[in-house]
């Protein structure tokens, strides 16, 4: 069974379309996170989420909002796409303890393209 | 902000060799340092969870140590294989569930 899962994993959109991309953990964890890999491989966080409070990383415009059904999905919403934002997109999930986040697992990532 | 680097960024070894990757980052005040592998279109494998009290984990053929005092963390792979090629990336988590990532070190190990 894969722990966290991601859908599509290969998306090819227009500048200035709305697209999705969900994700899902079975693990039990309480807090998921989205991450943006960009064309050099650096790993950036956009979000972290469970169920008390969303984190947003300040440098993630507006365009991107996250959406939890329940704690088990997290799913990255992006309103008129453009092309700086094509890139591999990660979704992760960790349960929290007392000193930190805790082990991360991270889904296979869902490749964006916008033309 | 937090920053954090990775040297070697490539690194070509033969199999059965022992190696170091090196990971440096510039705030010291981290709840602990993870270490991940990613293979070619495939997303993030954790490999060593490090706390911030602790000075070094092992799992198997890896070992990772922490000097956080001087912001350094070293994986340490003992008789590569090559199904250990793939791109080692370290994570200092910072808090609010905030990692960081480098650019990782891309490791070939050939046959």
């Amino acid at each position: 069974d894969t722990a966290v899962s991601q859908t599509p994993k290969y998306l090819v959109t227009q500048m200035g379309n709305d697209k999705s991309i969900k994700c899902e953990q079975n693990l039990g964890h309480d807090t998921m996170y989205w991450y943006k890999q960009d064309s050099k491989k650096f790993l950036k966080i956009m979000f972290s989420y469970n169920n008390k409070e969303l984190i947003i990383n300040e440098t993630v415009p507006n365009r991107f909002s996250p959406k939890s059904p329940d704690k088990a999905h997290l799913n990255l919403h992006i309103n008129s796409l453009e092309l700086g934002d094509s890139a591999v997109y990660f979704c992760a999930s960790s349960q929290e303890n007392v000193w930190s986040s805790g082990e991360l697992f991270f889904g296979e990532g869902s490749r964006l393209t916008v033309l | 902000k937090q920053e954090v680097t990775q040297i070697p960024a490539a690194l070509s070894v033969p199999e059965g060799e022992n190696l170091v990757l090196n990971c440096s980052f510039t705030d010291s005040a981290i709840y602990n340092l993870q270490w991940f592998r990613q293979d070619p279109g495939k997303g993030l494998t954790s490999l060593l969870l490090i706390q911030s009290s602790q000075r070094e984990q092992t799992s198997g053929r890896l070992n990772a140590s922490l000097d956080k005092s001087s912001g350094r963390s070293t994986l340490y792979i003992a008789a590569s294989q090559p199904g250990d090629s793939a791109t080692y990336l370290c994570a200092p988590e910072t808090g609010a569930n905030n990692l960081f990532f480098g650019t990782g070190t891309r490791l070939t190990v050939i046959p």
